[in-house]
Order: C-alpha cells, then structure tokens, then sequence
C-alpha cells in the first residue's frame, strides 16, 4: 500500500467550476498535511497546510482534513485557467522528519 | 530573499561520472531534502538533514551521497553516472518539525 494515493487524473473542470482533489494516507500518526501546486517544468508550491480535523479555508481554497477516515481533500472554487497544474499531496511521517507525497493530480480548468 | 538556490539548473552527464548539485538556503533553516522527481510520478526522498552534521538516507538512496557541513548548504552527489538517475532533482528546505517545506527551482539532469 502506498504511504499517499491520489487520483492521477486528469481531472477537468469548466471554468468558474469547484474542482475537488482528494487524497489518502497510510500513516496513523500523521499530524502535519499539505497541498503543493506544481506547474509543468516547475518547483512544487505550497498552497494549504493543515493540521487539525476540519476544513481551513484560504481565499479560493479550502483544505479539508479528516484523521479517522485518514483522508485530507482540496476544494477549488470558481476554478480559474490559471489553477490548470498538478496538485500534490503531502504528510509528514510520524516522527515528522519526512514527508511522503503523493504522486499528484492533473487539474485542467476549460475556460 | 533568495530562498531555496539549486545549481545548475540543467546538466547532461556522461555515463560512469561524477558531479555535485548544489543546494543553499538563506533562511535559517533546521531541515534539508532532497528529491528526485521522474515524468508522471511524485517525489521520491533521496536523503535529508535535521541539522548541520546530520544527515539519513530517504526512500531512494542508492547512487547517492550527501553531507551537511554548514546549515545553509546541503550538496547531493551523484558517483557513478547511470541513465537510472536522469531526473529533475529538487531541494526543499523547512524551518522545524510540522512546518512546510519550501522547494527550489530544480536540477534538470541527463545521463547519456
């Protein structure tokens, strides 16, 4: 069983649409969660963190994150051509020393 | 601020060299990485650094070398060359535990 699983894609979506990208992950005792945007050719940038049972909501944005059923999503709403990227999922491993990530979902946003 | 820096930022090896990718953080930060990433899949852990003299192996470090004299730089060396290692290498870096990490711009290498 992968550590972190993510729905490759691709995903597509109109614009002005709420996308919605889910994750999973194996480790228990995972306190520390993240969604990373990544451009083609590009370095992976942080969009959410999110630490607590619940959602966290940041302009467009809302992290959903719930440790019992060990699952942590991303709403995207009125979706826009310029969110068109891989989303990555990331959890810190138990010690917190590393992350696992998954290997991300392709977002395409049709204007 | 400059952040997370990697050089170079495309490299072409031979097969059977050697060479070093720099990584250099300018804020302070407790924790270095490094990854590989290969098209179509996630990043895989090569090694990391909880601190300056620390350093452990991550999922991927066979090929591989890296040390940690400085807290701003962490370098990867690659021994060796093998065509399994063309890949866009990442370093990240993170202030503590539980915090993100932050992701330079990435090493673009290939092994012919």
């Amino acid at each position: 069983q992968k550590e972190v699983e993510q729905n490759s894609g691709p995903l597509s979506v109109p614009e002005g649409a709420i996308a919605s990208l889910n994750c999973t992950y194996s480790d228990r005792v995972s306190q520390s969660f993240f969604w990373y945007r990544q451009y083609s050719g590009k370095s992976p940038e942080l969009i959410m963190s999110i630490y607590s049972n619940g959602d966290k909501e940041d302009g467009r944005f809302t992290a959903q994150l719930n440790k019992a059923s060990q699952y942590v999503s991303l709403l995207i709403r009125d979706s826009q051509p310029s969110d068109s990227a891989t989303y990555l999922c990331a959890v810190n491993n138990g010690n917190g020393n590393q992350f696992y990530f998954g290997t991300g979902t392709s977002l395409t946003v049709i204007p | 601020n400059a952040g997370v820096t990697q050089t170079p930022k495309f490299r072409i090896l031979k097969i059977g060299q050697s060479m070093t990718l720099q990584c250099t953080q300018d804020m302070n930060h407790n924790y270095m990485y490094w990854y590989r990433q290969d098209p179509g899949m996630g990043l895989k852990l090569i090694y990391y650094s909880v601190g300056a003299g620390i350093t452990d192996k991550g999922e991927v470090p066979n090929g591989y070398n890296v040390s940690r004299s400085t807290t701003e730089d962490f370098p990867l060396r690659l021994e060796l060359a093998a065509p399994s290692q063309t890949s866009v290498y990442f370093c990240a870096s993170r202030i503590n535990t539980g915090q993100p990490q932050h992701f330079g711009d990435g090493t673009r290498l290939s092994i012919l």
